[in-house]
């Protein structure tokens, strides 16, 4: 089993909806998470940080459940500047260890 | 530009040359991840380094493939020998200390080409 798992996708939805992707991740001694948008051909870009309490930035919310050892993102109003590759990624003893990414859509 | 800075941004080889890429971390920034990334894959990590020392090189190719952050200058990856699977962009990422809870911040890549 792949320490962090995603849904590769496509996600594919309409311009303005409201979509929410999961990551789940399997050792319980990970320490820190965060969602990461990648363009194609381009570098990864920090989205966000992910925190038991949550984290909200505008139209993007992100919450971690440490219990059932998930991630999610929920993105809200979406454009279609949002279409891009989204990884999650989780942080332990040092290592980042990056999802293979959820790849969204944003269709006009 | 005070960011993480990779050169060159492409690089072509022909099979069994040598491929280096060098990354320079943003400033303050004294370590170093390097990643791969295959066309349609997720990054995969090679290995962090810390100046003057390798910390972790789990995700590296045992042969061929070695990794520098000296004092001075920038950190180099080398690949010797190129074979067409090292066609990849390999992406630099640096942070400032342990990166517990501290987010990384990533170069262009450099996109290695090999015919």
């Amino acid at each position: 089993r792949k320490e962090v798992e995603q849904d590769p996708g496509p996600f594919n939805v309409p311009e303005g909806a409201t979509v929410a992707f999961n990551c789940t991740y399997s050792n319980s001694a990970s320490q820190s998470f965060f969602w990461y948008r990648q363009d194609c051909r381009k570098e990864p870009k920090l989205l966000m940080s992910v925190y038991s309490s949550g984290n909200e930035d505008g139209r993007f919310t992100a919450q971690l459940n440490r219990a059932s050892q998930y991630i999610s993102l929920l993105i809200r109003d979406s454009k279609l500047s949002d279409s891009a590759t989204y990884l999650c990624v989780v942080n332990r003893d040092d290592k980042i260890i990056f999802g293979k990414g959820t790849r969204l859509h944003i269709l006009p | 530009n005070a960011g993480v800075m990779q050169n060159p941004r492409h690089l072509v080889r022909r099979r069994g040359q040598e491929a280096r890429l060098r990354c320079s971390p943003m400033k303050g920034h004294s370590h170093v991840y390097w990643y791969r990334q295959l066309p349609e894959e997720g990054l995969k990590f090679m290995v962090y380094l810390q100046k003057e020392n390798i910390i972790d090189e789990s995700g590296m190719p045992k042969e061929r493939f070695s990794a520098e952050f000296p004092k001075e200058g920038p950190s180099i990856l080398r690949i010797q020998q190129v074979v067409r699977g090292d066609s990849a962009a390999y992406f630099c990422a640096s942070a400032r200390g342990l990166t517990g809870g501290v987010p990384q911040h990533f170069g262009d890549g450099t996109r290695l080409s090999i015919l």
